[in-house]
């Protein structure tokens, strides 16, 4: 079955510094990719997404593109916040699912001053 | 614009309990709808998912279940709570028109905090 799987963390960096969250997926056909953000105590909110291969989601400063030939949407952010601070949800969709959300399991982000 | 509500935001319950959580969404009509958990530092848990109403697919067996009264409510219950029911349960939505039709990402709500004591 479909199934995505992400860097687990958690994962710490210095203000200013530079983001990479791996996100690689199995998946028939072509999927929808996501990025969630959930801060400490909410749901998750869409922070990017991207619908075909190539596309590049971005939003925030935070960017992901969809590398079909890899199978992979990587998020980046050139210069990290404290506001910055989450957890981060790497998922797809498919028809194949009958459009269920598949999740990776979260990256725990902290972002220090 | 399209909103999504979960109550209660918090709520303890004694063991053997019942419970009943209610989601309701505005704004769209006939969507999917999603009941997760997230147990603490932990990824999401699908519970539940229903593609209309009384139409509910099960995905882990377990004391908990769901019903759809309404085209835009979705309750999650149980008769009686186990110490493992704790976690914090999302509700979510998404249209989804067909196979190659149009479909958008899942709308989530803000969450219930359940505690069982």
């Amino acid at each position: 079955g479909d199934s995505v799987t992400q860097m687990e963390g958690p994962v710490t960096l210095s203000e200013e510094a530079f983001l990479t969250i791996n996100c690689t997926y199995t998946a028939t056909g072509y999927p929808s990719l996501f990025w969630y953000v959930q801060y400490p105590g909410e749901g998750l909110q869409l922070l990017l997404k991207a619908t075909k291969a190539d596309d590049k989601g971005s939003n925030k400063g935070f960017e992901a593109t969809y590398r079909k030939e890899t199978t992979s949407f990587h998020l980046e952010k050139g210069s990290v916040q404290v506001s910055d601070s989450a957890v981060y949800f790497c998922a797809l969709s498919s028809d194949n699912y009958g459009q269920n959300f598949v999740f990776g399991p979260g990256t725990r982000l902290s972002v220090l001053p | 614009s399209q909103t999504i509500h979960q109550w209660p935001a918090t709520l303890v319950q004694p063991v053997g309990s019942p419970l009943s959580l209610e989601c309701t969404v505005e704004g769209t009509s006939n969507p999917n709808l999603y009941w997760y958990r997230q147990a603490a530092g932990r990824g999401l848990q699908l519970l539940f998912y229903s593609v209309g109403i009384g139409q509910i697919s099960s995905e882990v067996p377990q004391n908990l279940s769901a019903s759809r009264p309404q085209d835009r409510q979705f309750i999650l219950s149980s008769k009686k709570l186990l110490l493992s029911d704790s976690g914090f349960y999302l509700c979510a939505w998404s249209v989804w028109s067909g196979v190659g039709g149009d479909r958008t990402e899942a709308f989530f709500g803000q969450g219930t905090r359940l505690t069982v004591v």
